[in-house]
């Protein structure tokens, strides 16, 4: 069955660090991948997308994330973390059209 | 491009009485999902429709829960009767499949149910 595994409930990290959330899928098949962000008090937004081709996708505000097939995994980057980038990430994997998504991993910001 | 238009964005219900959600998917899409997000359970999908026609209705919970897409721009999720364990954060989405056979979902900003 697929299935989708954020291991990282919440973390915290400095304005203007790294930053790397873990994701790992289970899939049969060439897996379609999705990254989205949700804003408190508001809906998903897709941050970025893999479905062929090269194994780093750039996204929106700055954020990349990588494929690596013999790892099932699809973590998400950011060089540099702005105050503004405080959320809930998701990480999804598409099976025949539905997603299915990850518990949610929420970021904190310190100044 | 509006978006994905969901209304109302707040609903408060006393238990027992009759709900309906409402979606307007962006204007192309051929699909449509509707999701329920809690602090529980994390979001689950309820159903979704491929142009629309329900295509799996298996994340409803029960009976109580009905869906129904009339025409490619309107969608309503009913709850009747609805029960305080239903409070929740509801989300509707659509997407497009494209040549390649890609897709990406846009969700709508969510209504958000209390129940009580």
């Amino acid at each position: 069955a697929q299935s989708v595994t954020q291991p990282d409930i919440h973390i915290t990290v400095s304005e203007g660090a790294s930053l790397e959330l873990r994701c790992n899928y289970s899939y049969g098949a060439t897996p379609y991948l999705f990254w989205y962000v949700q804003s408190p008090g508001q809906g998903l937004q897709l941050l970025l997308k893999y479905f062929s081709g090269d194994t780093l996708v750039q996204g929106i505000k700055g954020f990349e994330a990588e494929f690596k097939r013999s790892q099932s995994s699809f973590n998400l980057r950011k060089p540099s973390v702005h105050w503004s980038d405080a959320a809930e990430y998701f990480c999804a994997v598409g099976a025949r059209g539905k997603l299915i998504f990850g518990q949610g991993t929420e970021l904190s910001v310190k100044p | 491009d509006a978006g994905v238009i969901q209304s109302p964005r707040h609903e408060v219900t006393e238990m027992g009485q009759e709900v309906t959600l409402r979606c307007k998917p962006i204007s192309g899409h051929n699909s449509l999902f509707w999701y329920r997000q809690t602090m529980m359970r994390g979001l689950e999908l309820l159903i979704y429709f491929n142009n629309n026609v329900p295509i799996d209705d298996s994340g409803m919970p029960e009976d109580r829960f009905s869906a129904k897409m009339p025409n490619a721009s309107f969608s309503t999720l009913k709850i009747q009767p609805s029960e305080p364990r239903d409070s929740a954060v509801y989300f509707c989405a659509s997407s497009r499949r494209l040549e390649g056979g890609e897709y990406e979902q846009y969700f709508g900003p969510g209504t958000r149910l209390t129940v009580t």
